[in-house]
């Protein structure tokens, strides 16, 4: 399995940025960094892939590190309803057809 | 458009009755994929479906069956239900596998019980 390490939790404030870091010092050169969350309740949903430069969308920014070691996801004003579980997960040759989830870290957005 | 569809939301069974779980996408996806999540703990890989008519193992495949039924449909098979396969059930489906470049969507899940 590509292997990634993430804390189990965090908290942030509301309406501040939310830095959310992922290692992945095993990754081989053509794994893609995928990022999902999962809201209580619900089934997880895709925030944000990318494979060596940062990429941005509506959701969230992706930070790659140069030597694709680790990256981070980054909320750039947190509300409450992005309080769920983030995964970080590699996808490529090793990998398949499957993607492989991780314990994630758990988000706590404070009012 | 609904995306991927599952069925029963919730589901109670006695230990030895058996179940299927259906899940439908309508996004024209390739592939499909049946994981399981127990308390506290990421999503597992029970089997999943390359393209249509075919079928392979994931990570946790003992006690299940899978039908790829046709593009749109991937059932998940309990023969004989045991309380150690009380799970949230998800459904995901994914445009292909050729490149590292897709994602997943993700059904909203089947809560399982059995006692």
């Amino acid at each position: 399995d590509a292997k990634t390490t993430q804390p189990n939790s965090m908290e942030s404030n509301e309406e501040e940025p939310v830095h959310l870091p992922c290692n992945h010092s095993t990754i081989s050169g053509t794994d893609y960094i995928h990022w999902y969350r999962q809201l209580p309740s619900q089934g997880p949903e895709y925030v944000i892939h990318g494979l060596t430069s940062n990429v941005n969308n509506r959701m969230a920014s992706l930070a790659i590190a140069e030597d694709r070691k680790s990256s981070t996801l980054i909320l750039h004003r947190a509300t409450l309803r992005d309080a769920a579980v983030y995964y970080c997960i590699l996808r490529g040759y090793n990998t398949g057809n499957q993607f492989y989830f991780g314990t994630g870290t758990s988000l706590t957005v404070i009012p | 458009n609904a995306g991927v569809t599952q069925t029963p939301k919730f589901q109670v069974l006695k230990t030895g009755q058996s179940m299927t779980l259906q899940c439908a996408q309508d996004m024209n996806h390739n592939s499909m994929y049946w994981y399981r999540q127990d308390p506290g703990m990421g999503l597992r890989l029970i089997y999943y479906s390359a393209s249509e008519g075919t079928t392979d193992k994931g990570e946790v495949p003992n006690g299940y069956n899978v039908s790829r039924l046709n593009k749109r449909e991937f059932s998940l098979r309990l023969e004989s239900a045991a309380p150690s396969q009380t799970s949230v059930y998800f459904c995901a489906s994914m445009l292909g596998t050729g490149s590292f470049n897709y994602g997943y969507t993700f059904g909203s899940g089947t809560r399982l019980t059995v006692v």
